[in-house]
């Protein structure tokens, strides 16, 4: 079975500072690796996502995220945090063979002080 | 594009009734789920369905019931609702399976409240 490990549940920064959100996998299978971002009372949206081409993923708003088989970790950074930028980060990972079996991490909740 | 949308977006029961929570897509998607999210505990599987017609149990199933008549709606039951059933509730949405793999698409969330 997948599993995901979001490793700090709370991460805050000031603004303009860079954002490291870490995430580690298990997978039995090739992987699909995604981060999706909550905000407020909002759905998720997808930020980015990781289907075994390069191993360096851009995303929206300036995210990008590095799969790294040798370390099962999928971390996602960010060089300049925004105040928009706060919200709930979930890190994701199903078998590109059967996408009906995702896992969700718990999620880090990223803060951005002023 | 409306994309995925639910009704309602707040309910508050008390233990013993019953509800539906209703999802709908308009991207012709044949895939459709409905997670729970639960504080600390990232979203959690409870059913699924790969078509018009046909469902799949996730990860936590047990107390929910789920019905695919339409290939854009998707509805939740709650036979007799419970307060471990408190919850938020997410319904999603994505295209068929070929090789690769396709992002899901989520709607608003249903706040479901058992007293």
């Amino acid at each position: 079975a997948q599993s995901v490990t979001q490793l700090d549940s709370h991460v805050s920064v000031s603004e303009g500072t860079p954002v490291l959100l870490r995430c580690n996998y298990s997978s039995s299978y090739s992987p699909s690796l995604f981060w999706y971002v909550q905000h407020p009372n909002k759905g998720l949206q997808l930020l980015l996502k990781y289907t075994s081409a390069a191993t360096l993923v851009k995303g929206i708003n300036g995210f990008e995220a590095e799969f790294k088989k040798s370390e099962t970790s999928f971390h996602l950074t960010k060089p300049s945090a925004h105040m928009s930028d706060a919200a709930e980060y979930f890190c994701v990972v199903s078998d590109q063979y059967n996408n009906n079996d995702m896992r969700f991490g718990a999620g880090t909740r990223l803060t951005v002080k002023p | 594009n409306a994309g995925v949308t639910q009704t309602p977006k707040f309910r508050v029961l008390k233990t013993g009734q019953s509800m539906t929570l209703l999802c709908a897509q308009d991207m012709n998607h044949e895939y459709m789920y409905w997670y729970r999210q639960d504080p600390g505990m990232g979203l959690r599987l409870i059913h699924y369905s790969v078509g018009e017609g046909t469902t799949a149990k996730g990860e936590v199933p047990d107390g929910y019931n789920v019905s695919r008549l339409k290939k854009q709606n998707f509805l939740l039951g709650l036979e007799s609702a419970a307060p471990s059933q408190t919850s938020v509730y997410f319904c999603a949405s994505t295209r068929s399976w070929g090789v690769g793999t396709y992002e899901q698409y989520f709607g608003p969330g249903t706040r479901l409240t058992v007293t």
